[in-house]
């Protein structure tokens, strides 16, 4: 069965800042890989995804998430923090048994200080 | 284009009522899903289809039920809601069948409140 578990379900920054918000997963076959963003009062937005083709993804508004096998990892980052990145990050994961499914992570809700 | 569209926005319902959140969609894609946002749970998928006439359950599907007359409309009915079917609830569609890479677009939500 496939999992991912987010580390960490607040993280704040400042403005400029590295943004490192953190998810392993858990798999017993090579995984796809999800991160999504929620701003306040919306729904789901896909940030990036990994399909093995490559390790190191980059997304939207300057995020990229690099997967690595030997951690279980996928961790998503941001060189330098914007007001604008506010919002709840979700990891995911597709199940394999049904490919109609996503397991999400609990979330991390990333604030930006000025 | 408008892409997925629900409704209502927000409903405050009595214990035992029922009620149907809509869901519609423009993008002509195959596969629809419903989940429910929780806070410290994410989102848990609640029923699928990976096209229409076809359904499927999620995780959580007890007390929900779904149709899918056509590609565009994929509504969630509550027979008789209970308190713990408060929540937030997104339709999501996808342009596969379900396929590993699919990509998801998700709704702006519906905030239900069962009293």
């Amino acid at each position: 069965a496939q999992s991912v578990t987010q580390l960490g379900s607040h993280v704040s920054v400042s403005e400029g800042a590295l943004v490192l918000l953190r998810c392993n997963y858990s798999s017993s076959v090579p995984p796809y890989l999800f991160w999504y963003v929620q701003y306040p009062n919306q729904g789901l937005q896909l940030l990036l995804k990994y399909t093995s083709a490559a390790t190191l993804v980059k997304g939207i508004n300057g995020f990229e998430a690099e997967f690595k096998k030997s951690e279980t990892s996928f961790h998503l980052t941001k060189p330098s923090a914007h007001m604008s990145d506010a919002a709840e990050y979700f990891c995911a994961v597709r199940v394999y048994s049904s490919a109609s499914k996503i397991i999400f992570g609990s979330g991390t809700r990333l604030s930006i200080r000025p | 284009t408008a892409g997925i569209t629900q409704a209502p926005t927000s409903q405050i319902l009595a214990a035992g009522r029922s009620m149907t959140l809509r869901c519609t969609q423009d993008m002509r894609h195959n596969a629809m899903y419903w989940y429910r946002q929780d806070l410290g749970l994410g989102l848990r998928l609640i029923h699928y289809s990976n096209t229409a006439g076809t359904t499927g359950k999620g995780e959580v599907p007890d007390g929900y039920s779904v149709s899918r007359a056509n590609t565009d409309d994929f509504p969630l009915t509550l027979a008789s809601a209970v308190p713990s079917q408060t929540s937030v609830y997104f339709c999501a569609s996808s342009d596969g069948q379900g396929s590993l890479t699919d990509t998801q677009y998700f709704g702006p939500g519906t905030r239900l409140t069962v009293l």
